[in-house]
C-alpha cells in the first residue's frame, strides 16, 4: 500500500522569499504524484501532477514540484511567497487497486506568510 | 457550476440521530470518492464508487456508516447514530474512469458536520 509522509507540520516564511515544502512517499512502483491547496473552509484545489515523463512539473500559481526517484520524494516549491499562498499544502499519492484507483494523502503542511 | 457539488455544506445533528450527506460529480465523471478531515489532521480515505458499486471500502468505519451512488442521483455518505467524534469535514471527489495513465480527483467544497 501507498504512503505519504509531510515532515513539516507548518512552515513560515516571509513574503516575497522561496519556499520549499517536502513530500517523501512509500510505493513500490511508479507512483502518480499530486499536490493540492486547502484554503480555511474550502475544499482542495489541485496545484500540479506528475504522472510520468519530465520529473519538473509546473503547476499553477507559480508552483512547481520536482519528482526525485532515488529520494522517494516530491517536494514544493516556489520561488517567491505571496501572503495569498498562506494556506495548507496536501502532497498525495495515487495507485492502482484491484477495480480502480485510490489516493492517498499527507498529513499536510500548514504555510504562514508573514509580512 | 460544472464542479463536484456537495451538500449540506454545513449539517448540525444531535447525538443519536442521522446524517446523509450527499454529492454530485463533475460532469463526465463517474468514480466517487469520499474523505474524512478531522480538525488538525490530514484527509482520511473512506470508500471509492462507480455507480451501483462500491470499489473499496477499506476506510469505512466498520459500524454506522455507509455510502452508496446509485444509478440516477447522486452519491450519500449516510452516518447513523452520530457520536461527537464524528464531527468533521467530509469531502468529496470525483474522476473520470482511471486510465492507463493515471487518475486525477477533483474535490468538492466539503460539508461539516457537527454533533452536539
Amino acid at each position: 500500500a501507498q504512503s505519504v509522509t509531510q515532515p513539516d507540520i507548518h512552515i513560515t516564511v516571509s513574503e516575497g522569499a522561496s519556499l520549499e515544502l517536502r513530500c517523501n512517499y512509500s510505493y513500490g512502483a511508479t507512483p502518480y504524484l499530486f499536490w493540492y491547496v486547502q484554503s480555511p473552509g474550502q475544499g482542495l484545489q489541485l496545484l500540479l501532477k506528475y504522472f510520468s515523463g519530465d520529473t519538473l512539473v509546473q503547476g499553477i500559481k507559480g508552483f512547481e514540484a520536482e519528482f526525485k526517484r532515488s529520494q522517494s520524494s516530491f517536494n514544493l516549491r516556489k520561488p517567491s511567497v505571496h501572503w495569498s499562498d498562506a494556506a495548507e499544502y496536501f502532497c498525495a499519492v495515487g495507485a492502482r487497486h484491484s477495480g480502480g484507483f485510490k489516493t492517498i494523502f499527507g498529513a499536510g503542511t500548514r504555510l504562514f506568510v508573514k509580512a | 457550476n460544472a464542479g463536484v457539488m456537495q451538500n449540506p455544506r454545513h449539517l448540525v445533528r444531535r447525538r443519536g440521530q442521522e446524517a446523509r450527506l450527499r454529492c454530485s460529480p463533475m460532469k463526465g465523471h463517474s468514480h466517487v470518492y469520499w474523505y474524512r478531515q478531522l480538525p488538525e489532521e490530514g484527509l482520511k480515505f473512506m470508500v471509492y464508487l462507480q455507480k451501483e458499486n462500491i470499489i473499496d471500502e477499506s476506510g469505512m468505519p466498520k459500524e454506522r456508516f455507509s455510502a452508496e451512488f446509485p444509478k440516477e442521483g447522486p452519491s450519500i455518505l449516510r452516518i447513523q447514530q452520530v457520536v461527537r467524534g464524528d464531527s468533521a469535514a467530509y469531502f468529496c471527489a470525483s474522476s473520470p474512469m482511471p486510465g492507463r495513465t493515471g487518475n486525477t480527483i477533483y474535490f468538492g467544497e466539503g460539508s461539516w458536520l457537527t454533533v452536539v
